[in-house]
């Protein structure tokens, strides 16, 4: 299948702190790519669409100031945390959009201290 | 009400039995049904996608009620690897595209 790679795999930053987390589709093109978070114990919640070259949607009480989504080119997607707060930490997961089903990227686990 | 509902369990079996897990969605107009496996701490894994006449993969069969508007999954003689969280997905109709939403999931533990 269709390989998705996020990176840092992990990252533990202070509060205050910015965070940026790469996500990129290794053998295909994805037009659109998604960014979920999971709190320990809860399931995937959709945090936006992202649209190669235009602005990303946001779901309701994410708030995309705090997150910024920069969708550049097909292969590649950026989450930008913003002067993390330790309620930020959590596993945030890509997914690429092939042609039949969502790929997803490893995770990326984030402790703000 | 939710967009997508699961019963989060946890179903605790024995090794052999079928389990079936339900999931239901609110939106008519969604088009494309997934049952995904998640590990602990791992990225979700594709384990079928759910069509309407329904299908099957071995020990694991998908059916899908547009009427009441639910996915179900069957997993038939369960070994303990099956021992994970079980997610539907399914997608919402979002300004000209779609959007792709989990249920909650539903975990399962298959006992020895």
């Amino acid at each position: 299948g269709a390989v998705v790679s996020q990176h840092p795999s992990r990252v533990i930053c202070k509060s205050g702190t910015s965070v940026k987390i790469e996500c990129r589709s290794l053998d295909f093109q994805a037009t659109t790519m998604f960014w979920y978070r999971q709190f320990p114990k809860q399931s995937l919640m959709l945090m936006a669409t992202s649209n190669e070259g235009s602005k990303a949607t946001y779901e309701q009480g994410v708030e995309k100031d705090k997150f910024l989504i920069n969708h550049a080119s097909l292969t590649l997607s950026t989450l930008t945390v913003t002067s993390a707060h330790p309620e930020d930490s959590s596993f945030y997961i890509c997914s690429g959009l092939g042609a039949y089903e969502q790929y997803f990227g490893p995770g990326t686990r984030l402790t703000v201290t | 009400r939710k967009e997508v509902e699961q019963d989060p369990g946890p179903f605790n079996v024995p090794e052999g039995a079928t389990v079936a897990f339900n999931c239901t969605y609110s939106n008519s107009a969604s088009q494309s049904f997934f049952w995904y496996r998640q590990d602990c701490r791992k990225e979700p894994k594709l384990l079928m996608s759910v069509y309407s006449s329904g299908n099957e993969d071995g020990r694991f069969t998908a059916q899908l009620n547009r009427a009441s508007q639910y996915i179900s999954l069957l997993i038939r003689d369960s070994k303990l690897s099956d021992s994970a969280t079980y997610l539907c997905v399914v997608n919402i109709p979002t300004s000209g595209t779609y959007k792709y939403i989990f249920g909650t999931g539903t975990r399962l533990k298959v006992l020895a």
